[in-house]
């Protein structure tokens, strides 16, 4: 079935630092990838949808120039967390679209901002 | 606004039981509902439902979707422990967002033995 391998799956940052996280397809093209962020026990919340080839497309209230999203590829997101804080540790995951109805989802990374 | 409400927000039964998870939407232009399973890391895909009426059954896991009332349930019989999880429902639309999945807080099961 359709992959979708994301890395890191653990990252612990310094505050004021940035993280990239990326999120890459195996054996389909992505055209669509969407991004979505979970604090404990709540759900995910979708922060933004990533086009390949265009520019992303953020939820209300989420900061597009602290959340810098890339889709260069069709195979290919990334998501960089910049200048880091504390109340950015989070669990970000991403999910990717086969087209249809399917969703495949990324194993997330757990981001710490010390 | 767009909503997902799922019901109850925790549960705890006893291996054997049989559970029943419910999830509940208002949202414009639906497409499909789709229940996860999330243990400590991303969501397992267990349904996709898109008619009205039709059961669609995994071993001991089913789920159905009423789109007159704008409901789904999520049935799981004879519980193990190994059934403790977040159950997700989420409902896609088209939307700006480009099909992107609405999800609700989630079910939190433990069965215990």
């Amino acid at each position: 079935g359709a992959v979708v391998s994301q890395h890191p799956s653990r990252v612990i940052c310094k505050s004021g630092t940035s993280v990239k996280i990326e999120c890459r397809s195996l054996d389909f093209q992505a055209t669509t990838m969407f991004w979505y962020r979970q604090f404990p026990k709540q759900s995910l919340m979708l922060m933004a949808t990533s086009n390949e080839g265009s520019k992303a497309t953020y939820e209300q209230g989420v900061e597009k120039d602290k959340f810098l999203i890339n889709h260069a590829s069709l195979t290919l997101s990334t998501l960089t967390v910049t200048s880091a804080h504390p109340e950015d540790s989070s669990f970000y995951i991403c999910s990717a679209r086969q087209g249809g109805y399917g969703y495949t989802f990324g194993s997330g990374t757990r981001l710490t901002v010390v | 606004e767009d909503k997902v409400v799922q019901s109850p927000l925790s549960l705890v039964v006893h291996e054997g039981d049989t559970v029943t998870l419910n999830c509940s939407y208002e949202v414009t232009n639906f497409r499909s509902l789709l229940w996860y399973k999330q243990e400590k890391k991303a969501p397992t895909f267990l349904f996709m439902l898109t008619s009205s009426g039709i059961e669609k059954k995994s071993g001991r896991l089913s789920s159905i979707l009423d789109k007159k009332e704008l409901f789904s349930i999520l049935n799981i019989t004879a519980t193990q422990t190994g059934d403790s999880a977040v159950y997700l429902c989420a409902v896609n639309q088209d939307s700006n967002s480009g099909y992107a999945l609405n999800f609700g807080k989630g079910t939190s099961l433990l069965v215990t033995p």
